[in-house]
């Protein structure tokens, strides 16, 4: 079936340091693949998405690529702010996995000043 | 446009009591999701509803929990009787269109604890 397993937190940066959340995932056919961002006490909201292999998905300085040949989706900034302190969500959506969105278990990112 | 409107936002509970979550969708939204997040399960699809129609409730725990859909702009998730283990963070979601490119747009969610 379809799964997505993505790097376990908590990652602790500081503020202005170069951001790497890994991302991989398992799927037939040709899903889309999404950032989900969750912050203290509110539902997850989309960063951003890629729907074709060799895509860039990009949205507040945050990229990611849809590489097929590796199945990866690793999110990157490349200077976070405090405010970008959350918990990063990868997920998948494809027909075959009848339209569901399947989600990574979360990483947790913690800015400091 | 209001988004995905979740009530109540808090419920503390005893363990037997029912407990019903409600939730109200993005008006024109075909597609409506309820999701359970722990700490050690992640996020979880409990059932999905297209049209009102329940389409895939396989991720449901077990019979003490049930949604409906009555229209199109409500949902709710009842559990009866509740138990400890069942605390968690309730999201409801919806979107629109069936393909395999659109976003979920997710309500701030029911915290649900079961004492």
């Amino acid at each position: 079936g379809n799964s997505v397993t993505q790097m376990e937190g908590p990652v602790t940066l500081s503020e202005e340091a170069f951001l790497t959340i890994n991302c991989t995932y398992t799927a037939t056919g040709y899903p889309s693949l999404f950032w989900y961002v969750q912050y203290p006490g509110e539902g997850l909201q989309l960063l951003l998405k890629a729907t074709k292999a060799d895509d860039k998905g990009s949205n507040k300085g945050f990229e990611a690529t849809y590489r097929k040949e590796t199945t990866s989706f690793h999110l990157e900034k490349g200077s976070v702010q405090v405010s970008d302190s959350a918990v990063y969500f990868c997920a998948l959506k494809s027909v075959t996995g009848g339209f569901k969105t399947i989600f990574g278990a979360g990483t947790r990112l913690f800015v400091k000043a | 446009d209001a988004g995905v409107i979740q009530s109540p936002r808090h419920e503390v509970t005893e363990m037997g009591q029912e407990v019903t979550l409600r939730c109200k969708p993005i008006s024109g939204h075909d597609y409506l999701f309820w999701y359970r997040q722990t700490m050690m399960r992640g996020l979880e699809l409990l059932i999905y509803f297209n049209n009102n129609v329940p389409i895939d409730d396989s991720g449901m725990p077990e019979d003490r929990f049930s949604a409906k859909m009555p229209n199109a702009s409500f949902s709710t998730l009842k559990i009866q009787p509740s138990e400890p283990r069942d605390s968690a963070v309730y999201f409801c979601a919806s979107s629109l269109g069936e393909t395999n490119t659109g976003e979920l747009f997710f309500g701030e969610g029911s915290r649900l604890t079961v004492l």
